[in-house]
């Protein structure tokens, strides 16, 4: 079983719909949480960052991180077609090395 | 401020031969990790540096070997290529700062490796 899984999709959605994305994991030492936008040959690009629980906003992306339930969710409102990417979660629990463990990606398609 | 650059973007090699990946690290950055990203796949990390020594590993075997250099700038050497090596090699860096702010890596565009 790998440490974080995270659903491969693809996930289709119309433009203007929210995207909903999420990953789970098994390591209970992770408590920093990032989400990467990755278009194709190209490489990730950080959206969001969080430390431990809670919720974090940042324009049309919210964050989410139930660490009791070892469940991070990322949504996107209003999707645009230019969404339409490959999406990672990483975690890493902060340790010497600081090394991200990252899930296998979604892939999303938003059509216009 | 200039973002993490990579070179070259694209590199084939034959089997057995040896490679070296080229990394300028982030304005202001002193950490680099190196991952590698198999077609559809998540990246998974190869190893990283802080102040030119190595400062954790993942499972890679030793013939994949790296340096970081004075200025921050990293290489990726990787010798005896195998087929399996064809990949997206990411260099990312990471700010200095407090234990929030040296978590956050910074990618680069990638090389792609592909190995014959």
């Amino acid at each position: 079983q790998k440490e974080v899984e995270q659903d491969p999709g693809p996930l289709s959605v119309p433009e203007g719909a929210i995207v909903s994305l999420n990953c789970t994991y098994s390591n209970s030492a992770f408590q920093y949480f990032m989400w990467y936008r990755q278009y194709s040959r190209k490489g990730p690009e950080l959206l969001m960052y969080t430390y431990s629980s809670g919720n974090k906003e940042d324009g049309r992306f919210t964050a989410q991180v139930d660490k009791s339930s070892k469940y991070i969710s990322l949504f996107i409102r209003d999707s645009q077609p230019s969404d339409s990417a490959t999406y990672l979660c990483a975690m890493s629990a902060g340790a010497a090395g600081n090394k991200l463990t990252f899930g296998g990606g979604t892939r999303v398609l938003v059509k216009p | 401020e200039t973002g993490v650059t990579q070179s070259p973007t694209h590199l084939i090699k034959t089997r057995g031969q040896q490679v070296t990946l080229r990394c300028s690290s982030q304005s202001g950055h002193n950490t680099v990790s190196w991952y590698q990203q198999a077609l559809g796949q998540g990246p998974q990390f190869i190893f990283q540096y802080y102040r030119e020594e190595e400062n954790g590993r993942g499972n890679f075997p030793p013939r994949f070997s790296g340096l970081q250099f004075p200025n921050y700038s990293s290489e990726l050497n990787v010798n005896a290529l195998e087929l399996d090596d064809s990949a997206l090699y990411l260099c990312a860096s990471s700010p200095r700062g407090g234990m929030v702010t040296k978590n956050i890596q910074y990618f680069g565009a990638g090389t792609r490796l592909s190995v014959l």
